[in-house]
């Protein structure tokens, strides 16, 4: 199974400023069909998980642009430019390149 | 609007049965492949089980293979998770989403298996 690594598990930051969240795949995520099935999902408290970015670095709709997704290979980055308050929650990092099974990270908690 | 709705979670005794549903509307069902996702307490997101759109391939992670089962009904717009034997590391949040990558979540249903 690929094992999905997030860092930093805990990410304090000052609204207005940058964040960064790593993510880390112990085998490359590139498919055969040449596409990174590497997603990013953000979890609001008490809300359930939603879809912010797939495919390494497309944002879904309605996601606001501060969220950018690049990497590739076995290194990603979900960045945020901008830290606003609704921003807090967990992030996870999810692979389904290789799957069964898909494998999630630890998830990021975000704390302004 | 996308919709997904979770139901048929509660309170269980260790080895009995439970199944949970996820009925969908505002997209064709029949053409997405679903999948169920559970959180336990102050935990991370376990992936369970998906199913092809045309019910042709199922799986299940390991540490449900054998008791849990994912079926869908395309004429009722509904999937299915049939749990079997739970024990009490299966209390979770039970989440149902739509497709391989995950584009569209219910807001779950809860399951606690507790003597």
């Amino acid at each position: 199974d690929v094992v999905m690594t997030q860092s930093p598990l805990s990410l304090p930051v000052t609204l207005g400023q940058p964040a960064s969240i790593s993510c880390r795949s112990s085998q490359s995520l590139v498919y055969s069909d040449g596409n990174t099935y590497l997603n990013w999902f953000q979890q609001r408290p008490g809300q359930s998980p939603r879809r912010l970015i797939y495919k390494v670095s497309i944002r879904d709709s309605g996601v606001p642009d501060r969220f950018s997704g690049s990497g590739s290979g076995t290194d990603f980055t979900l960045k945020i430019s901008r830290v606003e308050a609704e921003d807090v929650g967990v992030y996870y990092c999810m692979q389904c390149t290789h799957s069964p099974p898909i494998t999630f990270g630890q998830g990021t908690r975000l704390e302004i | 609007q996308v919709q997904l709705v979770e139901s048929g979670g509660g309170v269980v005794q260790p080895g009995r049965s439970l199944r949970l549903s996820c009925t969908v509307s505002g997209f064709t069902f029949s053409i997405y492949g679903m999948q169920w996702v559970r959180q336990a307490p102050g935990k991370g997101l376990e992936w369970v089980a998906v199913i092809w759109h045309d019910g042709s391939n199922k799986y299940h992670a390991d540490s449900v293979k054998g008791r849990f089962t994912i079926s869908r009904d395309d004429s009722k717009n509904t999937l299915y998770l049939q749990m079997n034997s739970l024990r009490a590391e299966d209390t979770a949040v039970y989440y149902c989403a739509r497709d391989l990558e995950m584009s569209v979540w219910g807001q779950g249903t809860t399951v606690i298996v507790s003597s």
